[in-house]
């Protein structure tokens, strides 16, 4: 596509449930970037992937969070049992370049996940 | 541990005037710092990004400046217009991932037409 493309834009999920945010890089964009965006702040890293590799999942908050990346195209960021302090706009990021040099990153609109 | 810190938190001028955001960072070992846009509901967009070697980047009527030395980067932006308004936040890399960036809580402009 043109550009990053996540889904779905908005979700709402009762505290415990399980939800799943979908991220679609540029095609043939080899990083991709997952952030979390609490409402008033700046973005925070979660997690990077080369092709289908985490290379970096140092900034996922618990090990209720998990993310893959199996065919090096789409991601699935996971978070389950979800808690109220996990509303916030997850955005993803993708870049042609190995670990995202020269800063060239695209994001996308983001997915808000409210828990009530 | 390196930390960014824009002021002001908010800034309302009417439209012409030319302004200043600031951006501070706690580390100066930085292999670059970039400013970004973010309108309401949407992502971000890259403006401008400037090397660890560069003092400045200049796009239309954008131009960002960076003193490492000092820690800090200005993002001046002239004949501002209702269109620039929109939360600008700066950011840097953590350590030698680029794509693993440090950001700001940004500066939420606001021009008055």
């Amino acid at each position: 596509g043109a550009g990053v493309s996540q889904s779905p834009r908005y979700k709402v999920a009762k505290r415990g449930q399980d939800v799943a945010l979908r991220c679609d890089p540029i095609s043939g964009h080899v990083s991709l970037f997952w952030y979390q965006q609490a409402l008033g702040q700046g973005p925070e890293f979660l997690t990077y992937f080369q092709n289908e590799a985490q290379l970096d999942k140092s900034g996922l908050p618990s090990d209720r969070f998990f993310a893959e990346r199996p065919e090096g195209s789409v991601s699935t960021l996971k978070i389950q049992r979800t808690q109220q302090e996990d509303s916030a706009v997850y955005l993803c990021a993708s870049s042609s370049l190995a670990g995202g040099a020269s800063g060239e990153l695209f994001f996308g609109e983001g997915s808000r996940l409210t828990v009530l | 541990k390196q930390e960014v810190t824009q002021i002001p938190a908010a800034l309302s001028v009417p439209e012409g005037e030319n302004l200043v955001l600031n951006c501070s960072f706690t580390d100066s070992a930085i292999y670059n710092l970039q400013w970004f846009r973010q309108d309401p509901g949407k992502g971000l967009t890259s403006l401008l990004l400037i090397q660890s070697s560069q003092r400045e980047q200049t796009s239309g009527r954008l131009n960002a400046s960076l003193d490492k030395s000092s820690g800090r980067s200005t993002l001046y932006i002239a004949a501002s217009q209702p269109g620039d308004s929109a939360t600008y936040l700066c950011a840097v890399p953590r350590g030698g991932s680029q794509g693993n960036l440090i950001f700001g809580k940004g500066t939420k402009l606001s021009v008055k037409p």
